[in-house]
């Protein structure tokens, strides 16, 4: 079956834009994580869902940031006033059911670049 | 909090044995992952302990030790294909993952 898919693959914005971006996970998984890699590191959790709620936002860096699954499925990551530092690969992962010893399953990623 | 740490770099040629150590301090996880990255690509899951000892899958076999704080992958059979980076991760529903290793395959 299709595996994890995120769009855009690359997104170049200025700073102080707002930019969204898109993680579609695997059919019927209901955990859905975002993590954020920044070059040379591995990746950096953002938050993760269990449906269509937000179980744990603990990585998000500030306020700015804000994610979204409202259907259960799709999910989307906003990130307002864009700063040069958001500049990084943002991940999306998805499992079964959120399982502590399940295997995350992960999108090529969207390359962001804030000039 | 969690903190991972693993060589940055190791190089071997095709055929032989690559051991990438990572030692971690948390308070309480449920198991140490290995995942898989190649330039501009997904991470892949490789491999899990979940308890103490050996896993094997295929070329690729990992290890932890809960006593020691310390996990390894072996990489068996090198192969040009294997010049990725490679993580490891602490399991708690959400993964706390190593900076990496990028593992350089020469012929």
């Amino acid at each position: 079956g299709a595996g994890v898919s995120q769009t855009p693959s690359n997104k170049v914005t200025e700073k102080g834009k707002y930019v969204e971006l898109r993680c579609d996970p695997i059919s019927g998984h209901t955990a859905l994580y975002w993590y954020r890699q920044s070059l040379g590191q591995g990746p950096e959790f953002l938050i993760y869902f269990q449906g269509t709620g937000a179980a744990d936002d603990s990585g998000l860096p500030n306020d700015r940031f804000f994610a979204v699954r409202p259907e259960g499925s799709v999910s989307t990551l906003k990130i307002q006033r864009t700063e040069r530092g958001d500049s990084a690969v943002y991940l999306c992962a998805s499992s079964p059911t959120g399982g502590y010893q399940e295997t995350q399953y992960f999108g090529p990623g969207t390359r962001l670049l804030v000039l | 909090g969690q903190s991972l740490e693993q060589p940055s770099e190791v190089t071997a040629v095709e055929g032989a044995i690559v051991q990438i150590n990572c030692t971690y301090q948390t308070s309480g996880f449920y198991g140490l992952s290995w995942y898989q990255q190649h330039d501009g690509g997904a991470p892949t899951f490789l491999s899990y302990n979940a308890l103490d000892g050996l896993e094997e899958t295929g070329r690729f076999s990992s290890f932890l030790s809960r006593s020691d704080s310390y996990g390894y992958l072996l990489l068996q059979e090198l192969q040009m294909k294997d010049s990725a980076s490679y993580f490891c991760a602490l399991n708690d529903y959400k993964l706390s993952f190593g900076a990496g290793t990028t593992v350089t395959v020469r012929a």
